[in-house]
């Protein structure tokens, strides 16, 4: 089993429609907790680091749930800047320097 | 504060090549990594460094080199280049955290090395 997983999509859909992707961990010993927005053939960015209590930037809320091992992330009244693929990064509490990636969620965002 | 950079964007080798990755970052930035991206991928990586003269092997370090003399620098090595190690490139640095963020510390990409072996 892949210690983070993600649906890869792709999502289609229109600008201003509100998008939720999910991403399952399967260490109960993660610790921190990441959304990374990567754009076709180039680096990962940082898009919000993910708290117990869940946090929101802007049109950007993630929610973190460690009862089901899942992560998520909220994308409401999208643009078409959005479209990109989203990974989900996963750190262990035991080992800070191993970091888990998913293979990351595509999204569409069309006129 | 160019952040991490990587040289060079891209480079064809020939199979049985050499070549030197360079990695540098003006954050202060005590951990540094080297990770590569196949295409549909997730990120695996090749070596980590949690300060100069420190490194260790991460999951797929077979075929790679890297040293930490300074700081800054990260170069990764390859030295008999395969066609398995068609890939992206990408180095990443952080900070340690701290107590108060719960060493919650996110990762910094450079712009990554598109290689080909043929």
């Amino acid at each position: 089993r892949k210690e983070v997983e993600q649906d890869p999509g792709p999502f289609n859909v229109p600008e201003g429609a509100t998008v939720a992707f999910n991403c399952t961990y399967s260490n109960s010993a993660s610790q921190s907790f990441f959304w990374y927005r990567q754009d076709c053939r180039k680096e990962p960015k940082l898009l919000m680091s993910v708290y117990s209590s869940g946090n929101e930037d802007g049109r950007f809320t993630a929610q973190l749930n460690r009862a089901s091992q899942y992560i998520s992330l909220l994308i409401r009244d999208s643009k078409l800047s959005d479209s990109a693929t989203y990974l989900c990064v996963v750190n262990l509490l035991y080992n800070f320097n191993k970091f888990y990636f998913g293979s990351g969620t595509k999204l569409n965002v069309k006129p | 504060n160019a952040g991490v950079t990587q040289t060079p964007k891209f480079r064809i080798l020939k199979i049985g090549q050499s070549m030197t990755l360079q990695c540098t970052q003006d954050m202060n930035h005590n951990y540094m990594y080297w990770y590569r991206q196949d295409p549909g991928m997730g990120l695996k990586l090749i070596y980590y460094s949690v300060g100069a003269g420190i490194t260790d092997k991460g999951e797929v370090p077979n075929g790679y080199n890297v040293s930490r003399s300074t700081t800054e620098d990260f170069p990764l090595r390859l030295e008999l280049a395969a066609p398995s190690q068609t890939s992206v490139y990408f180095c990443a640095s952080r900070s340690p955290g701290t107590a108060e963020t719960n060493y919650n510390s996110p990762l910094h990409f450079g712009n990554g090395t598109r290689l080909t072996v043929t």
